[in-house]
């Protein structure tokens, strides 16, 4: 079956330094998402993107962070300057389209540590 | 803004009892309702989910139930096993926007053996 894949799985980085969290979404897909989920929190939404622009984001998605999808495959969140409430772990997902897929399925996560 | 709460935030049952988790949206054009079950540091998976022209749904030992008027829907258990230990989120999808989930703040269930 297939996956959405991220890496790294886990990172730890320094305070003010820049982290990229790479993510490969299932290949016929359309949609995709960034969330985020603080230890013991909920999920929370980041940002959507579609056709090479971001479609929606939230209030946590402020200027240190950006998303690409820089070639095909790949679907990257840019956290420019991390900060130490930036630990969390990030989800990346995806769903296939509008008209035909309710579900977004989730990778594994990228578990970033900001000390 | 968009919310779902989720109840209660901590449940815990006897092998074999039922667990019920109940959850509120507040964007009445909601409109797809999947419901997550995270294990300790591993991804969300869909266990169930249910459309808003459905009013219950049943797979085996789980089952959604969707009440619109209200805005309610609720995840029941039965027959619960150890292994069904984890931490369950419901969400709500938008029919506005991008399609986006709003997530609950989770329930942790504990099958007691």
């Amino acid at each position: 079956e297939p996956e959405v894949t991220q890496t790294p799985s886990h990172q730890v980085t320094q305070m003010g330094q820049e982290v990229i969290l790479r993510c490969v979404p299932i290949s016929n897909h359309l949609y995709f998402y960034w969330y985020r989920q603080i230890l013991g929190q909920k999920v929370e939404f980041l940002v959507s993107f579609y056709n090479n622009e971001i479609s929606e984001k939230s209030e946590i998605f402020d200027d240190q962070f950006s998303v690409e999808r820089p070639d095909g495959s790949n679907f990257t969140l840019k956290i420019r300057s991390t900060k130490l409430e930036d630990s969390a772990m990030y989800f990346c997902a995806s769903r296939v389209g509008l008209s035909s897929g309710n579900t977004i399925y989730f990778g594994e996560g990228s578990w970033l540590t900001v000390v | 803004g968009e919310n779902v709460e989720q109840h209660p935030s901590t449940l815990s049952v006897q092998e074999g009892d039922s667990a019920v988790i109940k959850c509120t949206y507040s964007d009445s054009a909601s409109n797809y309702f999947p419901w997550y079950k995270q294990e300790l540091g591993k991804r969300p998976q869909l266990i169930i989910n249910i459309r808003s022209n459905v009013g219950e749904k049943k797979d085996q030992r789980i089952a959604v139930t969707l009440n619109k008027t209200a805005k309610h829907f609720s995840l029941h258990i039965t027959e619960t096993q150890p292994e069904d230990s984890a931490v369950y989120f419901c969400a709500a999808r938008s029919r506005s926007g991008t399609y986006k989930y709003i997530f609950g703040t989770g329930t942790r269930l504990k099958v007691l053996a």
